[in-house]
């Protein structure tokens, strides 16, 4: 299975810009997904296709990357913002997800 | 407004089956893909089973493989997931997703039922 590596914890404050990494054991052209899920609730799709954002999802938020390396940006960062943040490959079979990375803002 | 209504999930004995129910709502059913997946307690993603919009063609991770149907009832706009030969390890919460056919993503998600595999 095509297994997603994500950093587990990040923490930035309000206003700033961060970015959360994935990166895949073997290439997935442009597969890749975001999800956002908060504490209690399902997850959401934030961008998909790499780059593409989902319908009603704030301009902060963008995707890039290709091939194994993906990014998520969130810029400026809001309070409301605190969440897991998982990454999603349907390229390959399996679809796989990578193990989340939690954005704490401090 | 889409929305996805899981229903069926609970504790259940190891070896034993259980049934969940997804109700979609504010799209044309028949037109899409769906899948269930799955999140274990303070553990990640992972994708269970999909089926395509006519039902005629399913799709299943290994684990799951044999244990596990998932069917539709377009008439209904309900999505089903069969378990069978539950397993402990199959606890976690269940979301029921509408799959967009051209990326492979999910695009809307229920609000997950709980499934608890225990003896």
């Amino acid at each position: 299975d095509t297994v997603l590596t994500q950093s587990p914890a990040l923490a930035v404050s309000p206003g700033e810009r961060v970015s959360i990494s994935c990166r895949a054991s073997e290439g997935v052209n442009s597969y890749m997904h975001w999800y956002q899920q908060k504490p209690g609730q399902q997850p959401k799709l934030l961008i998909y296709k790499a780059s593409n954002l989902a319908s009603g999802v704030p301009a902060r938020f963008s995707g890039s990357g290709s091939g194994t390396d993906f990014t998520l940006t969130i810029d400026p960062v809001e309070a409301d913002d605190t969440a897991t943040y998982f990454c999603q490959q349907s390229w390959n079979d399996p679809y796989t997800f990578g193990a989340g990375t939690k954005l704490e803002l401090k | 407004e889409v929305q996805l209504v899981e229903s069926g999930g609970g504790l259940v004995q190891p070896g034993r089956s259980l049934k969940l129910s997804c109700a979609a709502s504010g799209f044309t059913f028949s037109n899409y893909y769906m899948a269930w997946v799955r999140q274990a307690p303070t553990k990640g993603l992972e994708w269970v089973a999909s089926i395509t919009n006519s039902g005629g063609s399913t799709y299943y991770r290994d684990s799951v493989k044999g244990r596990f149907t998932i069917s539709r009832d377009n008439a209904k706009s309900t999505l089903y997931l069969q378990m069978d030969s539950l397993r402990s390890e199959d606890t976690a919460t269940y979301y029921c997703t509408r799959r967009v056919y051209y990326g492979y993503y999910f695009d809307y998600w229920g609000q997950g039922v709980m499934v608890t595999v225990s003896s």
